[in-house]
């Protein structure tokens, strides 16, 4: 699977869009983009994924760069609940498998 | 829909001893469940992929005899940490892959925090 590379950690101020920016430019053709996010000593929580064309869903909204080495997730506004461990996954067509990198930490301050 | 449970929440051990940690899928039936470790301030580390009536497969430098996994029926799996020693001790989560939207989607469980004394 493709590696990530994401910022460690991100501010965001409560009721702002939060952008987070992911690199996988080692991606290959079959290979889709997901993004999950961790709170605090929980498990894991599907957000959205894409293959090669922007998404929007009831949680964000995720833009994909047209050669698709890179993509945002974009919290449209964030709250204080958003604040969490954001990880963008790069997961081949014909597995399950999800190898997690290491995150962006958003804190969400009022 | 889509929940998965982890039981127990906490479990603390003694050296020596083998701990189970159950994995259940309530409202779906899983072919496939995976098993992640996680350390204070660390990224999720898959250990293996449990295949419902089949061996499970280990990721590489995960020992199959001390994490032994069980997939016995479509909702549950268990994890059962051998003779536990303290650098086991971490935070256990399952996932169960289902199909939604057209595409394999994982849910995890709330994770299972282990303290081997």
């Amino acid at each position: 699977d493709a590696k990530t590379t994401q910022p460690p950690s991100m501010d965001c101020a409560e009721g702002r869009a939060a952008n987070l920016p992911c690199n996988h430019s080692t991606i290959s053709g079959n290979e889709y983009v997901y993004w999950y996010r961790q709170i605090h000593s929980q498990g894991p929580q599907y957000i959205i994924h894409g293959l090669k064309n922007n998404e929007t869903n009831e949680m964000a909204s995720l833009i994909i760069t047209e050669d698709r080495k890179s993509s945002t997730l974009i919290l449209p506004h964030a709250t204080l609940r958003d604040t969490a461990v954001y990880y963008c996954i790069v997961r081949g067509y014909n597995t399950d498998k999800l190898i997690f990198g290491t995150g962006t930490r958003l804190q969400v301050f009022p | 829909g889509a929940v998965v449970s982890q039981h127990p929440s906490r479990v603390i051990c003694k050296s020596g001893t083998s701990v189970k940690i159950e994995c259940r899928s309530l409202d779906f039936q899983a072919t496939t469940m995976f098993w992640y470790r996680q350390f204070p301030k660390k990224s999720l580390m898959l250990m293996a992929t449990s295949n419902e009536g089949s061996k499970a497969t280990y990721e590489q430098g995960v020992e199959k005899d001390k994490f032994l996994i069980n997939h016995a029926s479509l909702t549950l799996s268990t994890l059962t940490v051998t003779s536990a020693h303290p650098e086991d001790s971490s935070f256990y989560i399952c996932s169960a892959s289902r199909l939604a939207g057209g595409h394999n989607e994982q849910f995890f469980g709330p994770g299972t925090r282990l303290t081997v004394l």
